[in-house]
């Protein structure tokens, strides 16, 4: 059972405008996620992380969204640069078994000059 | 400061030979996890130990896979026999707190 979900397996989106990456979960008790950014042949890095005691963090262009209500999370990233062409990661923190992240399928992000 | 160290980058192997991977973790770190990452899919935790000692094995397929972490630093993961569906991309992490591991480059196994 896939308990992290991000649904779009690949967005393209025209340089300098807004990226937005989607991801949902099922488990009421995650209260921590991350978004993970991983570039080909490399291993990924991690992005930016959000608290369920918070609803957005912001760092830079990017910024992390979380609806606890609605079990969704999504990245927001402005402007978008060809620099930013990778495939993210959302992750939750299962604290029940030890800490260990539980990451979705990935979207592949496309920025087009 | 240096970062996760895997080797190799890259190995091919036939199904039922064995392999070995090696990972080096942030000094200091004492967390480490290993995930198999098959193509399409997000990482999926495989182990996961505290120092020496396993918090976490629950999705290692232990009739095959093996991992240890020597004096709580080093650690590496074996597959024998392999199988055509053990291919994937063999990842490594490291971390000080939960919320912050750091992951290697990772090794990208491919049995034939």
């Amino acid at each position: 059972d896939q308990q992290v979900k991000q649904n779009s397996p690949s967005l393209s989106v025209q340089e300098g405008r807004i990226s937005i990456l989607n991801c949902d979960y099922t488990n009421s008790m995650f209260d921590y996620f991350l978004w993970y950014k991983k570039y080909p042949a490399e291993g990924p890095t991690f992005l930016i992380s959000i608290s369920s005691i918070k609803d957005k963090n912001e760092d830079g262009r990017f910024t992390v969204f979380l609806n606890k209500s609605a079990k969704h999370l999504s990245l927001h990233i402005v402007p978008s640069q060809p620099g930013d062409s990778a495939v993210y990661f959302c992750a939750a923190v299962d604290y029940n078994q030890g800490g260990k992240l539980i990451f979705g399928q990935g979207t592949e992000l496309s920025v087009k000059p | 400061e240096a970062g996760v160290a895997q080797s190799p980058r890259y190995k091919i192997i036939e199904k039922r030979q064995s392999v070995a991977f090696w990972c080096n973790p942030i000094s200091g770190h004492a967390t480490l996890y290993w995930y198999q990452q098959i193509l399409g899919q997000g990482p999926k935790l495989l182990i996961q130990f505290q120092n020496n000692g396993v918090v976490d094995d629950s999705q290692l397929p232990k009739d095959r896979f093996s991992a240890e972490r020597l004096k709580g630093v080093d650690s590496t993961l074996k597959i024998q026999p392999a199988k055509l569906e053990d291919s994937a991309v063999y990842l490594c992490a490291s971390s000080f707190r939960t919320e912050e591991a750091f992951f290697g480059q990772g090794t990208r196994l491919t049995v034939v």
